[in-house]
């Protein structure tokens, strides 16, 4: 079966600048993640949808970042104006079931 | 709130050598453990996962067992290859009933020939 599927790959912006990263699940799978990965640490949840409703997104820095799953299918993660510590690599994952989380390969961004 | 710990890498291995690498969580509830390995270039894949306790999960020759009396899920394998070279996650999920995954730090090994 085709994978999570995410673009771009790589990003380079300059700080106060926008950027958005689009991801396409699993076919069939309702829940989908976005994680923040920083540099040597472990991924961090920033929001999760069931379907196109928002489950959690108690990590989500909201004054500039936002997130939608429109029809319950793709999604889109939006950073505007970005800052310098949002360079990561942004990871979007679906599942059908807890610990059944396929990973995308990620878009790394810098922010420069 | 939920968390996990593990070990602080990179560890280096000669091939053939035993792997342990240590997690402990702290947790609300009764979570699922997860290991997850991202290979050079590649995305996240999960590993293995245990659901309650005394569980072992086990795949491609690594096996941990959760143990609820210490908290801890120890990632081991008998016997590394040079293609087990990854970084590894320990993760928690499904703790007061969400899904939300808690992830470690991420620990690294290297193997060695």
């Amino acid at each position: 079966e085709a994978g999570v599927a995410q673009s771009p790959r790589y990003k380079i912006i300059e700080k106060r600048q926008s950027v958005a990263f689009w991801c396409n699940p699993i076919s069939g799978h309702a829940t989908l993640y976005w994680y923040q990965q920083i540099l040597g640490q472990g991924p961090k949840l920033l929001i999760q949808f069931q379907n196109n409703g928002v489950v959690d997104d108690s990590q989500l820095p909201k004054d500039r970042f936002s997130a939608e799953r429109l029809k319950g299918v793709d999604s889109t993660l939006k950073i505007q104006p970005a800052k310098l510590e949002d360079s990561a690599v942004y990871l979007c994952a679906s599942s059908l079931k807890l610990g059944g989380e396929f990973f995308g390969p990620g878009t790394r961004l810098t922010v420069l | 709130g939920d968390s996990v710990t593990q070990m602080e890498g990179p560890v280096t291995l000669s091939e053939e050598a035993f792997l342990t690498i240590n997690c402990t969580y702290t947790a609300t509830g009764y979570p699922s453990l997860f290991w997850y390995v991202q290979y050079p270039g590649e995305g996240l894949q999960l590993l293995l996962k245990a659901t309650k306790a005394d569980d072992k999960g086990s795949n491609k020759g690594f096996e941990a067992t959760y143990r609820k009396e210490t908290t801890s899920f120890h990632l081991e394998k008998g016997s590394v290859q040079v293609s087990d070279s990854a970084v590894y996650f320990c993760a928690l999920g499904g703790s007061g009933g969400y899904q939300k995954v808690t992830f470690g730090t991420g620990t690294k090994l290297q193997v060695i020939p």
